[in-house]
């Protein structure tokens, strides 16, 4: 049963627009969420997070939005840039607790069209 | 410079042929993780270390064995590889506010 779910397979931008990555998950006991970005043939590298007493967290180009009675979070790109081609990770986590771990959803493959 | 280093990248080995994977760490973590990935799938989390504290994760095969011997190193073995068991294998530590940082993986192939 997958706990962390992102729905969409795959996403194609146009550069400078606006990339909407959703990411939905079950387990209402999650507290803590995160976006991984991952290129091919390397490990996922740590984008950005948000605690669940938030709804919104900004650094640069990305925002995660938190809607925890939908149980919904979304990665917000822009302006999107070719670089930014890459797997999305979402993944959710208890926060407490030395033993916590994360669940990852499958990802998403974002392409930025130049 | 890399701060969860994996070795080898890509392993080539036989159906049955044991296989280890290793994994180091310069951030001093207490927290290492082992995931796996097949493709279009999401990162499975294997086992885990707090400290030398050992926590399996219940669907894992018991094919599937680990080591810590230290902080820094922490180790992948695979008894006897299947062909259901070609993956990328994922080393991670757990950082201060929950993340993870992760090595480049090691492919496994079975053939």
């Amino acid at each position: 049963d997958q706990q962390v779910k992102q729905n969409s397979p795959s996403l194609s931008v146009q550069e400078g627009r606006i990339s909407i990555l959703n990411c939905d998950y079950t387990n209402s006991m999650f507290d803590y969420f995160l976006w991984y970005k991952k290129y091919p043939a390397e490990g996922p590298t740590f984008l950005i997070s948000i605690s669940s007493i938030k709804d919104k967290n900004e650094d640069g180009r990305f925002t995660v939005f938190l809607n925890k009675s939908a149980k919904h979070l979304s990665l917000h790109i822009v302006p999107s840039q070719p670089g930014d081609s890459a797997v999305y990770f979402c993944a959710a986590s208890l926060l407490t607790g030395a033993n916590s771990k994360l669940t990852f959803g499958k990802g998403i493959t974002l392409s930025v069209r130049p | 410079d890399a701060m969860v280093i994996q070795n080898p990248r890509y392993q080539v080995t036989q159906f049955g042929k044991p296989v280890t994977l290793s994994c180091s760490q310069t951030l001093n973590h207490n927290v290492m993780y082992w995931y796996q990935q097949k493709s279009s799938q999401a990162p499975k989390l294997l086992f885990h270390y707090y400290d030398k504290d050992f926590n399996n994760e219940a669907d894992t095969p018991d094919n599937f064995q680990s080591r810590r011997p230290n902080t820094s190193f922490c180790f992948l073995d695979i008894r006897s590889p299947g062909l259901g068991d070609a993956a990328m294998y994922l080393c991670a530590t757990k950082g201060w506010i929950g993340e993870l940082f992760f090595g480049e993986g090691s492919r496994l192939t079975v053939l």
